[in-house]
Parts: structure tokens; C-alpha cells; sequence
């Protein structure tokens, strides 16, 4: 069982290009999440689907759009990738809302943009 | 919407030591708390929840934590630490269908 993929590991992108991050979980959790993690700040939720065909604004989600087409895929797109979007992002998947489940974390993808 | 503090940001002790770091939380409403723990370069894993019952929450590797009501607050302990205890800890805590995490601890553990 793989769990949660992300892809790709790491990418370094010039400032105004468009990048999806893709994130598909096995598990066939209802809920997937996308959170940035930045030294200091911890982890902070940028968007998030309690179920597919839904999403959901979290802390953070100016200059981020994901869709959620089905239960296993939640892809986070940047429009037009700024420097201040280099961080690490997470996805993650719960069985069913954040507020009683445990969340499972994909590896990370590292994104600078320069 | 919930917030979570955590103190003490870097922490370097040596093995053998005890551990004990702290989370206090706001939050009006039931909440469900958590520890993650990320070691080096790899992504987070749960270390413990609470959701009800007994206060205090045993976890892997040694770890422990109480939850304290009135305090807000829900405190990670382990009595000795391994140097592969190395690691960000962060707390975590779900209300009003969100979670919310603490800025984390790093915690360094000297042979």
C-alpha cells in the first residue's frame, strides 16, 4: 500500500510559470488536504476536499486552485508561481473530516521559484 | 477558528534526558488533539491523539501526553529521550472542522 504520492519530489520554477503539484492517495479517504510548511510558521492549510466534487478555502489559498474530480486525486495548481510560494507542501488524507481523524501526510514536495 | 501555541521552539538536550513540551490551545468548542512528529527529511506521522476518555495518551516510541481541560493545554513527555528522538514536533488540534498546527519544536538529541 503506497498511501499518499506526491509529485514531483522537488522543482525549482521561474517566477509567473504555471506548476501543478499532483497528490494521489489508495487509501480511499473522503477528505485530502494541501498544507505549505515554512521554518517557523509550521504547517498552514491552503485548501482542502471533505469529499470529491468539493473543495474548500483553508488558511492560506490566495494564488492556489486545486479540483477534486475524484477520490484519489487532489492536484494543487499555481496559476503564476511568485518567490513567496517557495516552501515544502504537504498533502494530506483523513477517512473522513479533519475534526475527529487522524491525517495521513504524502512526502513532500519541494518547490522554490525564483 | 482554533489557534495552537507551542513554546520553546529549538530544544537541545542530551540522551537520557526527559523531554517535555508544551501546547496550549484556543478554542471554545470540542476539540480533538494530536502530536506529529517529522524526523529528518521525511514527511509527518502521527505520534498520538486524543479524542475522550483517560486524559493522559500513551503514543509510540515512549511518548506521552495529558490533556488538561482547564488549562487548554495538551503537553508532550517522554521520561528519556533516544538520539533518534531527533526531530520537529508539531501539535495539532481539530475544531470547527479544521485542523489547526502549532509552529513546532525542533528537538535535537545529543549522544
Amino acid at each position: 500500500i503506497a498511501g499518499i504520492t506526491q509529485a514531483p519530489t522537488s522543482q525549482i520554477l521561474a517566477a509567473g510559470r504555471r506548476m501543478t503539484l499532483r497528490c494521489t492517495q489508495d487509501m480511499r479517504h473522503n477528505a485530502m488536504y494541501w498544507y505549505r510548511q515554512d521554518l517557523g510558521l509550521g504547517l498552514r492549510l491552503i485548501h482542502y476536499s471533505n469529499t470529491a466534487g468539493t473543495t474548500g478555502k483553508g488558511e492560506v489559498p490566495d494564488g492556489y486552485s486545486v479540483s477534486r474530480a475524484n477520490t484519489d486525486d487532489f492536484p494543487l495548481t499555481l496559476a503564476s508561481a511568485v518567490p513567496s510560494q517557495t516552501s515544502v507542501y504537504f498533502c494530506a488524507s483523513s477517512p473522513t473530516g479533519p475534526r475527529t481523524d487522524t491525517q495521513y501526510f504524502g512526502p513532500g514536495t519541494r518547490l522554490t521559484v525564483l | 477558528a482554533q489557534s495552537v501555541s507551542q513554546h520553546n521552539h529549538h530544544v537541545i538536550l542530551s540522551e537520557a534526558a526527559s523531554l517535555e513540551l508544551g501546547c496550549n490551545y484556543s478554542y471554545g468548542g470540542t476539540v480533538n488533539l494530536f502530536w506529529y512528529v517529522q524526523y529528518p527529511g521525511q514527511h509527518l506521522q502521527l505520534l498520538l491523539k486524543y479524542f475522550s476518555g483517560d486524559p493522559l495518551v500513551k503514543g509510540i516510541k515512549g511518548f506521552e501526553a495529558e490533556f488538561i481541560k482547564s488549562k487548554f493545554s495538551f503537553n508532550l513527555r517522554k521520561p528519556s529521550v533516544q538520539w533518534s528522538d531527533t526531530a520537529e514536533y508539531f501539535c495539532a488540534v481539530s475544531g470547527n472542522n479544521r485542523l489547526a498546527f502549532g509552529k513546532g519544536n525542533q528537538v535535537v538529541v545529543i549522544p
